[in-house]
């Protein structure tokens, strides 16, 4: 079993809706959880953090973590074209640890 | 502002080749990393560094080498390319604390034909 699992897509939705990625992952030891955009040609850009269970909320991005689960969440309220990227949830464990554990990325389009 | 600078961004390499991967930031970050990025694999961390002379292995080291003598600069070190190494190269930094994000430069393309 992959340590975190993403569902790769492609996934393609009309402009203004909900959009909804997620990820699981199987170690109990993960603490951190990250959430990259990453555009074509482009190195990854980070777009939340968290380490607590719960919702966390920047602007129309809303990440959730549910730590009894082992699945995290990233919202996009009123999509956008330009939000059209490959996001990939990351995970670390407790600090101290420099590895990050990524999923594998899914690729979104916003159809405008 | 630079941020973190690659290059080159593309390379075609020879089976059994060597080069070296430039990776340099100018944001006084001690933190600095290496990942490869292959299809539907996500990120790897091959080495990281977290000060000048400080260098530790990551998840793939296997083939590659690092150095860091300046805070600036966290070259990787290809010995005897192999076509397994295909694959985009990112290097990235962080300053200290716990919260702090990496940052990306955008890639080294590499082909080993």
């Amino acid at each position: 079993q992959k340590e975190v699992e993403q569902d790769p897509g492609p996934l393609s939705v009309p402009e203004g809706a909900i959009v909804s990625l997620n990820c699981t992952y199987s170690n109990s030891a993960f603490q951190y959880f990250m959430w990259y955009r990453q555009y074509s040609r482009k190195g990854p850009e980070l777009l939340m953090y968290t380490y607590s269970s719960g919702n966390k909320e920047d602007g129309r991005f809303t990440a959730q973590v549910d730590k009894s689960s082992k699945y995290i969440s990233l919202f996009i309220r009123d999509s956008q074209p330009s939000d059209s990227a490959t996001y990939l949830c990351a995970i670390r464990t407790n600090f101290g640890n420099e590895k990050l554990t990524f999923g594998t990325g899914t690729r979104l389009t916003i159809i405008p | 502002n630079a941020g973190v600078t690659q290059t080159p961004k593309f390379r075609i390499l020879k089976i059994g080749q060597s080069m070296t991967l430039q990776c340099a930031q100018d944001m006084n970050h001690n933190y600095m990393y290496w990942y490869r990025q292959d299809p539907g694999m996500g990120l790897k961390l091959i080495y990281y560094s977290v000060g000048a002379g400080i260098t530790d292995k990551g998840e793939v080291p296997n083939g590659y080498n690092v150095s860091r003598s300046t805070t600036e600069d966290f070259p990787l070190r290809l010995e005897l390319a192999a076509p397994s190494q295909t694959s985009v190269y990112f290097c990235a930094s962080r300053t200290t604390g716990v919260d702090q994000p990496q940052h990306f430069g955008d890639g080294t393309r590499l082909s080993i034909l």
